[in-house]
């Protein structure tokens, strides 16, 4: 199994530019989030989506859309980037079910923005 | 606001010494806290969890010891080794809030051989 997997890796965009972050679990998870990471703050929580078609805001979703439209995929979308938006962005998935379900996550889209 | 406080933000150990980080939480809610660890350039990894009806949980040289009177919890790593050397983030979630995790801001922790 690939897990989760998160394309691209890295990026560079210009300011006002727009993108598309890759996200695909292969583990038939419902429940898939997507964070970003900062330098000393740890992961804050953009979007996060709880089954195909059904997507709601986390902790920082200023900037950003997403979309659910299979069970597999999580697209993160960036309309004009800014560079405050420069950061490690992580998609994670998780089963569905008991409290004791681990969240699973890919390795990252390191994104800058200049 | 802050709803999960780690400390320290960085750890230095010699190797077969202890290291320990520690994390309070705000929200009674929470019912399950887990530690990721993250290696440069991979994404955090589940490392060990625990639930609040538990005082203390054990996996090898990995424990967590759970004060919910406090709402405190820690990680211990007993006999660290150089491969140890990470970034380790302790989370809190609850079934319902969707289980989504609230992490603490990590502690860089380097293990010196």
């Amino acid at each position: 199994n690939a897990g989760v997997t998160q394309t691209p890796k890295f990026r560079i965009l210009k300011i006002g530019q727009s993108m598309t972050l890759q996200c695909t679990q292969d583990m038939n998870h419902n429940y898939m989030y997507w964070y970003r990471q900062d330098p000393g703050m740890g992961l804050k929580l953009i979007y996060y989506s709880v089954g195909a078609g059904i997507t709601d805001k986390g902790e920082v979703p200023n900037g950003y859309n997403v979309s659910r439209s299979t069970t597999e995929d999580f697209p993160l979308r960036l309309e004009l980037a800014a560079p405050s938006q420069t950061s490690v962005y992580f998609c994670a998935s998780r089963m569905q079910g008991e409290v004791f379900q681990p969240q699973h996550f890919g390795d990252g889209t390191r994104l800058s923005i200049l | 606001q802050q709803q999960v406080k780690q400390s320290p933000q960085s750890l230095i150990v010699q190797k077969g010494g202890i290291s320990i980080i520690n994390c309070a939480y705000e929200n009674t809610a929470f019912d399950y806290f887990p530690w990721y660890q993250q290696f440069p350039g991979k994404g955090p990894a589940l490392l060990i969890a625990i639930r609040p009806d538990v005082s203390e949980k054990k996996e090898g040289r990995f424990t967590i010891s759970f004060n919910k009177s406090a709402k405190q919890f820690s990680l211990h790593i007993m006999d660290s080794q150089p491969g140890d050397s990470a970034t380790y983030f302790c989370a809190a979630s609850s079934g319902g809030s969707n289980y989504k995790l609230t992490f603490g801001k990590g502690t860089l922790l380097t293990v010196n051989p």
